[in-house]
């Protein structure tokens, strides 16, 4: 059973360019959590969703950010007109059916964002 | 959610017992404990979670006390694999982990 895969590793863009980070939970989970962590910062929630349903996005930023979760495929977090201080390592973590506080959530080994 | 609080650092020799401390006095019955490592910049790692009785599984126990307030992580015998930062979160009915600042575990020969 694969494990959480994100997509890019590492991703460059320049400012005012588009990012697109693909997570695709481990198989049969159908919650997703995204992470961002900032260099030598600690994680910080971003969304929750669940399938086709933004469940809690209260650490998203209100502007230039947005995530989805289709029924088919990846869950996807975009970012627009990226910033230098979007630079960052973007965590995306799954839990199974459920998804409460008594089961566990699993991480990617994430995106590392770098805007030049 | 509750919130935790943990040392900053640790030390512990390889070989030997890693016993990480964590408060979370205001924690609610139905709140979880969930322990979570990250090791240099890589993806946190699950570890271990319980709600009040002790737990352990291959990697690490996990000890709570009576009252709830708090929690020990231990792992029962240290290697340098193990020097990462760790992290005590208490889990509601929120879902989400939120991680605060963690214990940078430090193993040494």
């Amino acid at each position: 059973n694969a494990g959480v895969m994100q997509n890019p590793r590492h991703l460059v863009r320049r400012r005012g360019q588009e990012a697109r980070l693909r997570c695709s939970p481990m198989k049969g989970h159908s919650h997703v959590y995204w992470y961002r962590q900032l260099p030598e910062e600690g994680l910080k929630f971003m969304v929750y969703l669940q399938k086709e349903n933004i469940i809690d996005e209260s650490g998203m930023p209100k502007e230039r950010f947005s995530a989805e979760f289709p029924k088919e495929g990846p869950s996807i977090l975009r970012i627009q007109q990226v910033v230098r201080g979007d630079s960052a390592a973007y965590f995306c973590a799954s839990s199974p059916p459920g998804g409460g506080k008594n089961t566990e959530a699993f991480f990617g080994q994430g995106t590392r964002l770098t805007v030049v | 959610d509750a919130k935790t609080t943990q040392p900053t650092s640790m030390d512990c020799a390889e070989g030997r017992a890693a016993n990480l401390p964590c408060n979370h006095s205001t924690i609610s019955g139905n709140e979880y404990v969930y322990w979570y490592r990250q090791i240099h910049s890589q993806g946190p790692q699950y570890i271990i979670h319980g709600l009040k009785n002790n737990e352990t599984n291959e990697m690490a126990s996990l000890i709570i006390t009576e009252d709830r307030k708090s929690s020990t992580l231990i792992l029962p015998h240290a290697t340098l694999r193990d020097t990462a930062v760790y992290y005590c979160i208490v889990r509601g009915t929120a879902s989400k982990l939120t991680f605060g600042t963690g214990t940078r575990l430090q193993v040494t020969l």
